[in-house]
């Protein structure tokens, strides 16, 4: 079964510094998918980025950026000039891209972002 | 405005009840999810459906059950055979059931008197 380890329970980072979360996934499958889900106070998930695993450039998004290193199976996330918005809890998530066991995500536990004015 | 809802935001229920969280979408996705986090955790998998009169358990099936009689709509029954119901529960959908991204509602939760 995949797993997913974030190993970093709390993460604060000075308002427009840049700050990167950590997640490292075990699994024996070579196809797919890597999320980064962001989950505001308001406790709905939100999609930050994803990854296809069979892609070797980094996914990008504004000022979200991953690290993806297939070979040592780790998914981290960048955040640019951080902004007070950007703090939340922030979830790592696996799926993959073969019919059994592609219904559902596994998620790590989460790292907790704190943006410092 | 297309997404996800569900409804109550806020649920209690009583020792030994049934109780029923709404989950509907106006995506035209095929595929729906429900995913349970309680504190501190990441979610888990329920239940899921790939098609309308179609779905699967999940990881933590026991104790809920689901229908899903509308493409739109995908309610969770959480029944009194739930041992520990109090958490955060969560609806997703994707547009087909082998597509990789889900997108999420914004929640109930479910508190036990």
């Amino acid at each position: 079964a995949q797993t997913v380890t974030q190993s970093q329970p709390e993460m604060s980072v000075q308002e427009a510094e840049t700050v990167t979360l950590s997640c490292t996934y075990d699994t024996s499958e070579s196809d797919y998918y890597l999320f980064w889900y962001k989950q505001p106070p308001s406790r709905q998930m939100i999609l930050v980025i994803r990854q296809e695993a069979y892609k070797q450039q980094n996914a990008t998004e504004n000022r979200f950026s991953v690290n993806f290193q297939k070979a040592a199976k780790s998914f981290s996330l960048k955040i640019s000039d951080s902004q007070l918005g950007d703090a939340a809890m922030y979830f790592c998530a696996y799926r993959s891209a073969f019919h059994q066991g592609a219904q559902k995500l596994v998620f790590g536990q989460g790292t907790r972002l704190t943006i410092n004015p | 405005d297309g997404g996800i809802t569900q409804s109550p935001k806020y649920l209690f229920r009583k020792e030994g009840q049934n109780v029923t969280l709404s989950c509907e979408q106006n995506l035209n996705h095929d595929a729906m999810y429900w995913y349970r986090q309680d504190p501190g955790q990441g979610l888990r998998l329920i239940y899921y459906s790939q098609i309308v009169n179609d779905f699967q358990k999940g990881d933590i099936a026991e104790g809920y059950s689901v229908s899903r009689e509308k493409k739109e709509s995908f309610p969770l029954t959480v029944t009194s055979a739930q041992k520990n119901p109090t958490a955060f529960y969560l609806c997703a959908s994707s547009l087909g059931p082998y597509t990789d991204t889900q997108y999420f509602g914004p929640g109930t939760r479910l508190t036990v008197l």
